[in-house]
């Protein structure tokens, strides 16, 4: 299977504090996608990265990739209550005709 | 404006009864796409649509009978709901496949 898997499953920080989540794929893939989900609300897309980037930014966000080790990483840094959520990484499927999304991280910001 | 939209929002009924879930999106999209998220999160697809086209049926009980009446539209109807059917079910939409998502904000269905 395709599916992207995350780690940690739930991760706790202090407002304020960087947090980095991860996920590991199995075969090559032409790019990459982390969404985040709020409570009870829809997957909001937040940064597609591509086989040939290694690292991309959207404003406190940063993603990396590493398809030597088949892993990207998502950083929020200075995060802040907002940014609780669960965090999903997603690839493409076999053929490209779908999107498959991992498990996902559940990011608590603590006040 | 919303993007994608779904409604009801939220669905109540007993088991063995038929509903429906209507989903929109005004993105000028070619795909759409149903989702099943359970009660631990887990997103799964279901199907998806191509210009009004079954692209992916993803070994869907047959119970569930996805419509695409033209490409904003994309209905799921669903027969002799069963306690297991209880979920979110999301739709979203895409320019192609796997491109990004545009998601809804989810139908919670309970069967009770």
């Amino acid at each position: 299977s395709q599916q992207g898997e995350e780690d940690p499953q739930a991760l706790s920080i202090q407002e304020g504090e960087n947090a980095t989540m991860n996920c590991s794929y199995k075969t090559s893939i032409n790019n990459l996608q982390w969404y985040r989900q709020n409570s009870g609300r829809g997957l909001v897309h937040l940064i597609l990265i591509r086989s040939n980037e290694r690292e991309k930014h959207s404003g406190r966000l940063r993603v990396t990739l590493d398809t030597s080790k088949k892993s990207s990483s998502l950083l929020i840094t200075a995060s802040r209550a907002a940014d609780t959520a669960s965090y999903f990484c997603a690839t493409p499927g076999d053929g490209d005709d779908k999107i498959i999304f991992g498990k996902g991280t559940r990011l608590h910001i603590l006040p | 404006d919303t993007a994608v939209s779904q409604t009801p929002k939220y669905l109540v009924t007993q088991m063995g009864n038929d509903k429906s879930i209507k989903c929109e999106q005004n993105l000028g999209h070619d795909t759409m796409y149903w989702y099943k998220q359970d009660s631990k999160k887990f997103l799964k697809i279901m199907f998806s649509y191509n210009n009004k086209e079954l692209i992916i049926n993803e070994t869907v009980p047959n119970r569930f009978s996805p419509k695409s009446p033209d490409k904003a539209h994309l209905n799921l109807h669903i027969n002799s709901l069963e306690l297991g059917d209880s979920a979110v079910y999301f739709c979203a939409s895409s320019y192609s496949a796997a491109d990004t998502q545009y998601f809804g904000p989810g139908t919670r269905l309970t069967v009770l």
